[in-house]
């Protein structure tokens, strides 16, 4: 099935230091959202954007739906040991929810405290 | 609290038994479920569509002889690893959309190990 195209594929990083990942489609989504997973459990969502051009934060979370509504960025500013896990980015063509969800490949982050 | 309910969290079983995964939607109905298969290290793959009251729709190269999926009712899916072999070990997760416009949301998911 289709995949998006999401980088980077892992990060290393010194606690304190902001991190940036960021996903790509050659088709339009109409809703992209950003998702953590820990290790044995299901992806929580971290912020859901519904709008081109959106910019919405949920802390020490930023993300933004791009213009052309073919990509998004995730940023996460101050990092902690915690931020540890895999970051997913998903995309939703139909706005009415009963679509499935298009993955990223996802970002593994590690943090280095 | 969490919106979608995954039973059991994990299971490990012979090769050659059926195992059954339940998918519960909490406080809201679901007329459409979605149930993922991710393999260590890597992303969720859609494996089917779960429709209440009709069958389900499966992805390309997904066994449905051998992914057996009933959405009885309005809150709840399962999905049923039939004559499971080893190479069926994964983790299965389902979601369900909370309405327009809401994103989906995942169950904890269901580590199945066949032996």
């Amino acid at each position: 099935g289709q995949q998006l195209n999401q980088s980077p594929q892992s990060m290393f990083i010194q606690e304190g230091e902001d991190v940036s990942m960021n996903c790509t489609s050659s088709s339009i989504f109409n809703t992209w959202l950003w998702y953590k997973q820990d290790p044995g459990e299901g992806p929580v969502l971290l912020i859901a954007l519904y709008k081109a051009g959106e910019l919405t934060s949920n802390g020490r979370l930023t993300a933004q739906f791009g213009i052309t509504r073919k990509d998004s960025f995730l940023n996460i500013s101050a990092s902690i040991p915690s931020d540890v896990g895999i970051y997913f980015c998903a995309g939703l063509k139909d706005i009415s929810g009963n679509t499935p969800l298009v993955f990223g490949k996802g970002t593994r982050l590690s943090v280095i405290a | 609290g969490a919106v979608v309910s995954q039973h059991p969290s994990w299971v490990i079983c012979k090769s050659g038994t059926s195992v059954k995964i339940e998918c519960r939607s909490l406080d809201f109905q679901a007329t459409t479920m979605f149930w993922y298969r991710q393999f260590p290290k890597q992303s969720l793959m859609l494996m089917a569509t779960s429709n209440e009251g009709s069958k389900a729709t499966y992805e390309q190269g997904v066994e449905k002889d051998k992914f057996l999926i009933n959405h009885a009712s309005l809150t709840l899916s399962t999905l049923t690893v039939t004559s499971a072999h080893p190479e069926d070990s994964s983790f299965y997760i389902c979601s369900a959309p909370t309405g327009r416009h809401s994103p989906l949301h995942f169950g904890n998911g269901t580590r199945l190990t066949v032996t």
